[in-house]
């Protein structure tokens, strides 16, 4: 079965330092991974998506995912955090040819201090 | 383009009634997924419906239904609610089946009292 760990439920870092968000997945073969964004009172927007290819990935607002099939990882960076950052953060995984069914981890969630 | 439309976006309901949420997604898309979002269980998938036919469903009692209508709006039912079914209920829409396409609503906060 797929799943997802996000080990930290909650992060605070300061405005202009950078950030990591950790995700561990379990997932038989290479599963394709997802990074979203929660705001307050709002849906959930993707950020980046990893199918296959180039484990770097590019994503919007200045985010970037690191995969690393050894270590079942899909860590999220940022190198300079700023204050609209501050939100909810779910990795999720989802597997090939099952449709949109995602499988999200818990979420962490992002304090921005000035 | 307009994005994903639910409504209500709150709705305050007694133990054993049931209830009714509806999401209209984005025009052209085909695709409409339903997940639910609590603070104890995180987001859990619901069901997904493409063209009217429910394609997808995750492991709810059959309490949880959902349908699709031949312009791609969906509905989903809940009956005789729980306390436990307090919830963001949040829909997804896409254009196809195809993982990472997906557009989220803000979602239906229900309050079960």
């Amino acid at each position: 079965a797929q799943s997802v760990t996000q080990p930290d439920i909650h992060i605070t870092v300061s405005e202009g330092a950078s950030l990591e968000l950790r995700c561990n997945y379990s997932y038989g073969a290479t599963p394709y991974l997802f990074w979203y964004v929660q705001s307050p009172g709002q849906g959930l927007q993707l950020l980046l998506k990893y199918f296959s290819g180039d484990t770097l990935v590019q994503g919007i607002k200045g985010f970037e995912a690191e995969f690393k099939r050894s270590q079942s990882s899909f860590n999220l960076r940022k190198p300079s955090v700023h204050w609209s950052d501050a939100a909810e953060y779910f990795c999720a995984v989802g597997a090939p040819n099952t449709g949109n069914q995602f499988y999200f981890g818990t979420g962490t969630s992002l304090t921005v201090i000035p | 383009k307009a994005g994903v439309t639910q409504t209500p976006r709150y709705l305050i309901k007694t133990r054993g009634q049931q209830v009714t949420l509806s999401c209209s997604p984005i025009s052209g898309h085909r695709s409409v997924s339903w997940y639910q979002q609590t603070p104890g269980q995180g987001l859990q998938f619901l069901f997904e419906y493409f063209s009217e036919t429910q394609r997808n469903k995750g492991n709810f009692p059959g309490r949880f239904s959902g349908r699709q209508f031949s312009n791609s709006r969906s509905e989903m039912n809940v009956s005789t609610l729980e306390l436990g079914d307090s919830a963001l209920y949040l829909c997804a829409s896409g254009p196809s089946m195809r993982l990472g396409e997906q557009y989220f609503g803000p979602g239906t906060r229900l309050t079960v009292t």
